[in-house]
């Protein structure tokens, strides 16, 4: 009963570096979302997709690439970390829209670039 | 601009208060939900309200959603210190059929034994 599985869970890297998020989910869902969460600025959404092969800016995309090659597996992608990327990562994913829609987060991913 | 506010943004109580957390925003949503995080967690969802007016009861967590939709309350009664934690509230808009959720900035409750 995994739900929302996300790797690493910490990570430490140089500025101008490059590294690959990981968000996997076994629900079955069809909405993905990666956010980033800053003290203060509550969750902000980076990118999304509502299904396998789609991918959508969210409110704050530069940055960061994503895939969503197999339904199961979203990726969040730095090319060239900066210091303002230093945050905590959330992977969700959601069932279709609808009043009972209900999104599960992951355990979050905590990136810090030095 | 921040689309929903959420206050106070830190509350620190001793066990056996009520408290009650704001949320407000400009702008109509069609469903607001409200979470819970722990340290080193993701959010957790407690409810979803939906209708204008609406209040759901979770224990001693009552949520009600403002007659406009444009806003929301969360009431906990005689707080206990496993109350503690960030709660979040979320708004959907109507007009977006991707699930995009809009986050506040959180409340951080601290609650005394």
């Amino acid at each position: 009963n995994a739900g929302v599985t996300q790797t690493p869970k910490f990570r430490v890297l140089k500025t101008g570096q490059s590294m690959t998020l990981l968000c996997a989910q076994d629900m079955n869902h069809e909405y993905m979302y990666w956010y980033r969460q800053d003290p203060g600025m509550g969750l902000r959404l980076i990118h999304y997709s509502v299904g396998e092969g789609t991918t959508a800016k969210g409110e704050v995309p530069d940055g960061y690439n994503v895939s969503r090659l197999k339904k199961q597996n979203f990726l969040l992608g730095l090319e060239s970390a900066a210091p303002s990327q230093t945050s905590v990562y959330f992977c969700a994913s959601s069932t279709r829209t609808g009043s009972d829609r209900k999104a599960f987060f992951g355990q979050g991913t905590r990136l810090t670039v030095v | 601009t921040q689309l929903l506010e959420q206050s106070p943004q830190f509350l620190s109580i001793q066990e056996g208060e009520n408290l009650t957390v704001y949320c407000n925003s400009s702008s109509v949503f069609s469903s607001l939900q409200w979470y819970r995080q722990e340290p080193g967690e993701g959010p957790v969802l407690l409810v979803t309200v939906v209708t204008g007016g609406e209040v759901k009861k979770l224990k001693r967590l009552t949520f009600q959603f403002g007659d406009a939709r444009k806003d929301s309350s969360l009431h906990i009664t005689a707080a206990q210190p496993g109350d503690t934690g960030l709660y979040l509230c979320a708004g959907a808009r109507r007009s977006s059929n991707t699930g995009k959720l809009i986050f506040g900035q959180g409340t951080t409750l601290q609650v005394k034994p």
